[in-house]
């Protein structure tokens, strides 16, 4: 059964590091989503992402956040100076259809900023 | 401002209990509802969905829930626990519009004794 795939599982990296987390949705989808969870926290949504453009993003989405979908198989989200705050997992998730709501999800990339 | 509560954090049962989760969501219009499931070191994995139409729906696993639209509520019920139900607990909704991001409740972790 095809799969949304993330890499890597974990990330650790420096304040004021740039990092890229990376996503392959599940062939032939549409839409696409990143969120994110702090530890004990709810899951936040952050972008979506559809047609080569974002659909919609979150007020946790700022500047030092950018998403993108390169070469047609990847989805990454790039976070340009990470914070401290910025420690979470991340899930990217995809969507088949204009038409549908199910959202299927990676196992996540586990981000620490020290 | 969307929001989902739910109000069990932590639930421990024995095998063949019965169990029901609550989840309860402010929102005006006509929502899509969702049960994730994330079993331990796995992805988050859809339980069961309601768009329209029956309120009672039946998901994997011998999991159902009821949409009761009066009381904002879609709880998560199952007669008969197993020792593999043990996993954490998601309840999420969007609006039944354009807009797709997912706004998750805090999640039940649910233990079950063999």
């Amino acid at each position: 059964e095809p799969e949304v795939t993330q890499t890597p599982s974990h990330q650790v990296t420096q304040m004021g590091q740039e990092v890229i987390l990376r996503c392959v949705p599940i062939s032939n989808h549409l839409y696409f989503y990143w969120y994110r969870q702090i530890l004990g926290q709810k899951v936040e949504f952050l972008v979506s992402f559809y047609n080569n453009e974002i659909s919609e993003k979150s007020e946790i989405f700022d500047d030092q956040f950018s998403v993108e979908r390169p070469d047609g198989s990847n989805f990454t989200l790039k976070i340009r100076s990470t914070k401290l705050e910025d420690s979470a997992m991340y899930f990217c998730a995809s969507t088949a259809t204009v038409n549908s709501y199910e959202q299927y999800f990676g196992p996540g990339t586990r981000l620490t900023v020290t | 401002a969307q929001s989902v509560s739910q109000h069990n954090h932590h639930v421990i049962l024995s095998e063949a209990a019965s169990l029901e989760l609550g989840c309860n969501y402010s929102y005006g219009g006509t929502v899509n509802l969702f049960w994730y499931v994330q079993y331990p070191g796995q992805h988050l994995q859809l339980l069961l969905k309601y768009f329209s139409g029956d309120p009672l729906v039946k998901g994997i696993k011998g999991f159902e829930a009821e949409f009761i639209k009066s009381k904002f509520s879609f709880n998560l019920r199952k007669p008969s626990v197993q020792w593999s139900d043990t996993a954490e607990y998601f309840c999420a909704v969007n609006n039944a519009g354009n807009n797709r991001k997912l706004i998750w409740g805090l999640g039940t972790s649910l233990g079950v004794n063999p």
